[in-house]
């Protein structure tokens, strides 16, 4: 596609539920990347993708959180028994290369709501 | 990584030139300079990146002292469009590539 698509676009999650929220990154796109934006503040960095390979997960906030890319293309983030703290918007990005000098296209996000 | 200093908040007039100020004063000899942009309710947007030299492209400029501890986004005719968090990044090489992007300044256009 011509850009970084996310789904869903909104998720409201009771408490305790369990969330999955897909990436899919443009085409031939060898770095995906997600982060988790709350309200107000600046996106923070979660986890980071070349390829099928997870090189660093050291911002997933705790174990609930686990990010998936099985074929070196779409990713999944996973979270577990959600709790309120767990409501921001989740932005995937994705990169030609991942190295110094290439922009990273970003998706829209996806706004997850814990009640 | 580098720690950066950007205005909570910004105004401009329609049409008229912006620059949008950043100091990054522990910035690291290779680290490249980012700047991002987030509109309402979207994903960040890229916008200009540099080293050492000034930058152009369609979208701004980008003005780095010498020292390179700070920089400027120039964003030579504000449209109501470039409403938007201007985000100022410093990018280490070894870490991974991921972003810290602070609190950034918001734009405000003023039609």
């Amino acid at each position: 596609g011509a850009g970084v698509s996310q789904s869903p676009r909104y998720k409201v999650a009771k408490r305790g539920q369990d969330v999955a929220l897909r990436c899919d990154p443009i085409s031939g796109h060898v770095s995906l990347f997600w982060y988790q934006q709350a309200l107000g503040q600046g996106p923070e960095f979660l986890t980071y993708f070349q390829n099928e390979a997870q090189l660093d997960k050291s911002g997933l906030p705790s174990d609930r959180f686990f990010a998936e890319r099985p074929e070196g293309s779409v990713s999944t983030l996973k979270i577990q028994r959600t709790q309120q703290e767990d409501s921001a918007v989740y932005l995937c990005a994705s990169s030609f290369s991942g190295g110094q000098g290439y922009g990273y296209t970003f998706g829209s996000g996806t706004r997850l709501t814990v009640v | 990584d580098a720690k950066t200093t950007q205005p909570n908040s910004m105004e401009s007039n329609e049409e008229e030139p912006v620059h949008l100020p950043c100091n990054h004063s522990t910035i690291s000899g290779t680290d490249y300079i980012h700047w991002y942009r987030q509109l309402p309710s979207q994903g960040p947007e890229y916008v200009i990146h540099g080293l050492t030299s000034n930058v152009n492209n369609r979208m701004a400029s980008l003005a780095i002292a010498e020292d390179r501890k700070s920089s400027t986004l120039i964003l030579h005719r504000a449209t109501l469009r470039d409403a938007a968090v201007y985000y100022c990044i410093p990018t280490p090489r070894n870490t991974g590539n991921q972003f810290y992007f602070g609190t950034g300044t918001s734009l405000t256009v003023i039609p």
